[in-house]
């Protein structure tokens, strides 16, 4: 796979309930964010990996959303008690631990909270 | 603090005219600035970068953007529009040498050709 893959594409689930989102990032990419991007509005920055490093998690609109990321692979952003508010598509991208390079997205993951 | 502001959330133009999408930054460091478009349903796609060097870069899909440091702007142009640009485009701003390789991007554009 060449690309930042994202599962599901897809997600409907009940108010309160927890979801998983995952991400494959590109190989080698030492980098990792997660982004919030609401209907018809920007993207909102959620959270930084970046290698070995403290995460940047400066993004997270509260203390119900976490992630995590094992070494330079995979993510997984938690959203434990979902709300309306929470539903939007969720965006992965990956970039490679070198100055000016451009962060490659995967396709998102669309959640929505019934 | 960084910040991208986009001009104009929607903008219309016809087929074969000219393509004019505005954004301007504010940034302390020398900045890494970005152009992307994102199609319907579709992650980013990035369509060119400026980072350090000539200030007129051109990216894919005949588009390119200069990079002006006076007006803090980094315009984005094609000079004539396809029926097939009809997307949505992100600026963003990055500044790794000031320690953060966080991005912030506009509000986005959204562009649709007109037939």
């Amino acid at each position: 796979g060449a690309g930042v893959s994202q599962s599901p594409s897809n997600k409907v689930t009940e108010k309160g309930k927890d979801v998983e989102l995952r991400c494959d990032p590109i190989s080698g990419h030492t980098a990792l964010y997660w982004y919030r991007q609401r209907l018809g509005q920007g993207l909102e920055f959620l959270i930084y990996f970046q290698g070995n490093s403290a995460p940047d998690k400066s993004g997270l609109p509260s203390d119900r959303f976490s992630a995590e990321r094992t070494g330079e692979s995979v993510s997984t952003l938690t959203i434990q008690r979902t709300q309306q508010e929470d539903s939007a598509v969720y965006l992965c991208a990956s970039r490679r631990d070198s100055l000016g390079h451009e962060q490659y997205f995967g396709p998102g993951t669309r959640l929505t909270v019934t | 603090a960084q910040s991208v502001t986009q001009l104009g959330s929607h903008v219309s133009v016809s087929e074969g005219a000219l393509v004019l999408l505005r954004c301007n930054y504010s940034s302390s460091v020398p900045p890494y600035l970005f152009w992307y478009v994102q199609y319907p349903n579709q992650g980013l796609q990035l369509l060119l970068k400026y980072t350090t060097g000539a200030t007129l870069v051109k990216g894919i899909n005949g588009f390119e953007a200069e990079f002006k440091k006076s007006e803090t702007s980094f315009h984005l142009t094609k000079p004539s529009a396809h029926m097939s640009d009809a997307a949505e485009y992100f600026c963003a701003v990055s500044s790794p040498t000031s320690g953060t390789y966080k991005y912030i991007f506009g509000t986005g554009t959204r562009l649709k050709v007109l037939a």
